[in-house]
């Protein structure tokens, strides 16, 4: 089945610096999702990526879709503490019967 | 608001009894979907709804099943036939499956096994 490499599976930065995490995949995806999940949440999505190339911002937050269409990544610019959470990737495929593809997630801890 | 509710929060089961996980959307989406999250995991699906009256098993559909008499509504039962049900439960919607749309996911619900 089609898999996605999330990575790195955690990070511990330090308040005001960059923040840069991957996912990967040896299947094409047409659409990418970055979410954010907080402890005892549901996941909050960030930023959608519907073309290859795409390079989408949200804030202090920076998406690409990769050209190859099988990675993205997400950075985090300038991070504050309420940055803090679980982010995953997920790739969707079109047509036919969808399902999202996750990552495994990224666990970011910011000190402040 | 429009959103995707979910009920109750926490959730305790003693073995062998059936529990229903509830799950509501007002943003008028066809596609619903349930997902199951253990620690350190990405999300697995469950179930997936792409019409009312109909539904297709997912990747981890053994000792569940689901009902889509509503759009609104895509309740998840847990039944005593899953082994090791104790995990965080996500509940999703889209406006279409099968189009490329982004999914909305509900606050979950933590079900503990006693």
């Amino acid at each position: 089945g089609q898999q996605l490499n999330q990575s790195p599976q955690s990070m511990f930065i330090q308040e005001g610096e960059d923040v840069s995490m991957n996912c990967t995949s040896s299947s094409i995806f047409n659409t990418w999702l970055w979410y954010k999940q907080e402890p005892g949440e549901g996941p909050v999505l960030l930023i959608a990526l519907y073309k290859a190339g795409e390079l989408t911002s949200n804030g202090r937050l920076t998406a690409q879709f990769g050209i190859t269409r099988k990675d993205s990544f997400l950075n985090i610019s300038a991070s504050i503490p309420s940055d803090v959470g679980i982010y995953f990737c997920a790739g969707l495929t079109q047509g036919g019967s969808e399902k999202l593809v996750f990552g495994k997630g990224t666990k970011l801890t910011v000190n402040p | 608001d429009g959103g995707i509710t979910q009920s109750p929060k926490y959730l305790f089961r003693k073995e062998g009894q059936n529990v229903t996980l509830s799950c509501e959307q007002n943003l008028n989406h066809d596609a619903m979907y349930w997902y199951r999250q253990d620690p350190g995991q990405g999300l697995r699906l469950i179930y997936y709804s792409q019409i009312v009256n109909d539904f297709q098993k997912g990747d981890i559909a053994e000792g569940y099943s689901v009902s889509r008499e509503k759009k609104e509504s895509f309740p998840l039962t847990v039944t005593s036939a899953q082994k090791n049900p104790t995990a965080f439960y996500l509940c999703a919607s889209s406006i279409e499956a099968g189009g490329g749309e982004t999914q909305y996911f509900g606050p979950g619900t933590r079900l503990l096994v006693l």
